[in-house]
């Protein structure tokens, strides 16, 4: 069954205090993967795609990573207003050509000034 | 250029009613994609919509339906409401269907079921 899984569950740092994020996945055919940002009572803002192994990308103090197993999403020098929910999702290919996304639970993540 | 606008912002409804949640895709995208999301989980797909055609149907009940107009703004419709039913539905869009498309969310419909 594909499966996504993210870790820790929440995270709370200190201002400057860098961290990562783990996203680790069990798929067949996977077609990409997504990091989005999603702040409370909001939609999720889309952050990065990632399409292969090795693949990294980068957007002001955010990097995402991804191996055959799994993303990270590394945090430097982290600021109070990076505090949000960190969402990754995975897209496959189902029978058919149909693509879907399957979601993580997502991590939880406070910086504190 | 405006993003994903849904409508509304908010809404309360009582169990046994129904409800019309619409959404506006980003100018240029032709595929839009309904979520339900709980408090504390990731999106759950709901339908995917493209060129006024269902390409994506997840595990919800019949009570849910949806569609795509021309100009390619979607409604989604549910009955028979349910407390379960309370959630934040997000309508996002992308521009096609094929290859890997990331997809740009609206702000969401927060809808409270009593």
């Amino acid at each position: 069954e594909d499966q996504v899984t993210q870790s820790p569950e929440a995270l709370r740092l200190q201002e400057g205090e860098s961290s990562s994020l783990n996203c680790s996945y069990t798929v067949s055919g996977l077609r990409g993967l997504f990091w989005y940002r999603q702040d409370p009572g909001k939609g999720p803002e889309f952050l990065f795609t990632l399409y292969s192994a090795g693949e990294e990308k980068e957007k002001e103090r955010l990097k995402a990573t991804l191996t055959k197993k799994e993303s990270f999403l590394h945090i430097t020098a982290p600021k109070p207003e990076d505090s949000a929910t960190y969402l990754c999702a995975v897209q496959v290919a189902n029978a058919g050509n149909n693509r879907k996304l399957i979601w993580g639970l997502g991590t939880s993540l406070g910086v504190n000034p | 250029d405006a993003g994903v606008t849904q409508s509304p912002t908010h809404l309360i409804k009582t169990r046994g009613q129904h409800v019309t949640l619409r959404c506006s895709p980003i100018s240029g995208h032709k595929s839009v994609s309904w979520y339900q999301q709980v408090l504390g989980q990731g999106p759950q797909f709901i339908f995917q919509y493209y060129e006024k055609e269902e390409r994506g149907r997840g595990n919800f009940p019949d009570r849910f339906s949806a569609r795509q107009f021309p100009n390619y703004s979607s409604e989604l419709n549910v009955n028979a409401l349910l407390l379960g039913d309370s959630a934040l539905y997000l309508c996002a869009s992308s521009f096609g269907l094929a290859g890997i498309r990331e997809q740009y969310f609206g702000p969401g419909t927060r809808l409270t079921v009593t």
